[in-house]
């Protein structure tokens, strides 16, 4: 079994849609949880992070940590066409630098 | 905003050859991470740094050295280059702290042919 667990998709919805993304994982070390947004041909960039269980809002993003189920989700609202990119997940133990990535979900929003 | 800064976008180099990734912050960071990054198997770490002249092995050091003489600057050595290197290779820095994620560079493409 994998630490983390992300369905690749691709995952299609339509503009305007509300997106879900999630990971399950098995460490329950794991404290800092983040998620990145990586273009075609580009580096992954940070978009989310959280400690801890709970959920955190940024604009049209929400992140959501349910330790108790081991469970991190990223809800997107109002998708647009730009957010068409792959998702990653990224978690972390508390004393180490070094995360666990997820593989990564492929989100297309078409007009 | 931190800038990690990859020197070549695309490459390409003949099996046998020693091929040098370069990668440059400007945030004075004391952690930097070499990844390679392939279809299916998601990002996996070759080698990180924790400061100036230190190195770790990642996941899958074979065939790969690094070397880290300067704070901003970590160097990925393929000591002779193989078709199974054909990868994405992608840099990143950290800064201090339990709350920073990763600043990743736009990546270099190699193709060993």
């Amino acid at each position: 079994q994998k630490e983390v667990e992300q369905d690749p998709g691709p995952l299609s919805v339509p503009e305007g849609a509300i997106v879900s993304l999630n990971c399950t994982y098995s460490n329950s070390a794991f404290q800092y949880f983040m998620w990145y947004r990586q273009y075609s041909r580009k580096g992954p960039e940070l978009l989310m992070y959280t400690y801890s269980s709970g959920n955190k809002e940024d604009g049209r993003f929400t992140a959501q940590v349910d330790k108790s189920s081991k469970y991190i989700s990223l809800f997107i609202r109002d998708s647009q066409p730009s957010d068409s990119a792959t998702y990653l997940c990224a978690l972390r133990e508390g004393g180490s630098y070094i995360p666990t990535f997820g593989r990564g979900t492929s989100l297309i929003v078409h007009p | 905003d931190v800038k990690v800064t990859q020197s070549s976008r695309y490459l390409v180099k003949r099996t046998g050859e020693k091929v040098f990734l370069e990668c440059v912050q400007d945030m004075d960071h004391e952690n930097m991470f070499w990844y390679r990054q392939d279809p299916g198997l998601g990002l996996r770490l070759i080698y990180f740094s924790y400061d100036v002249k230190m190195k770790e092995k990642g996941d899958i050091p074979e065939g790969y050295s690094v070397s880290r003489e300067k704070k901003e600057r970590f160097s990925l050595i393929l000591e002779s280059a193989s078709t199974n290197q054909t990868s994405m290779y992608l840099c990143a820095s950290r800064g201090p702290g339990p709350n920073y994620g990763y600043t990743f560079g736009s990546g270099t493409r190699l193709t060993v042919v």
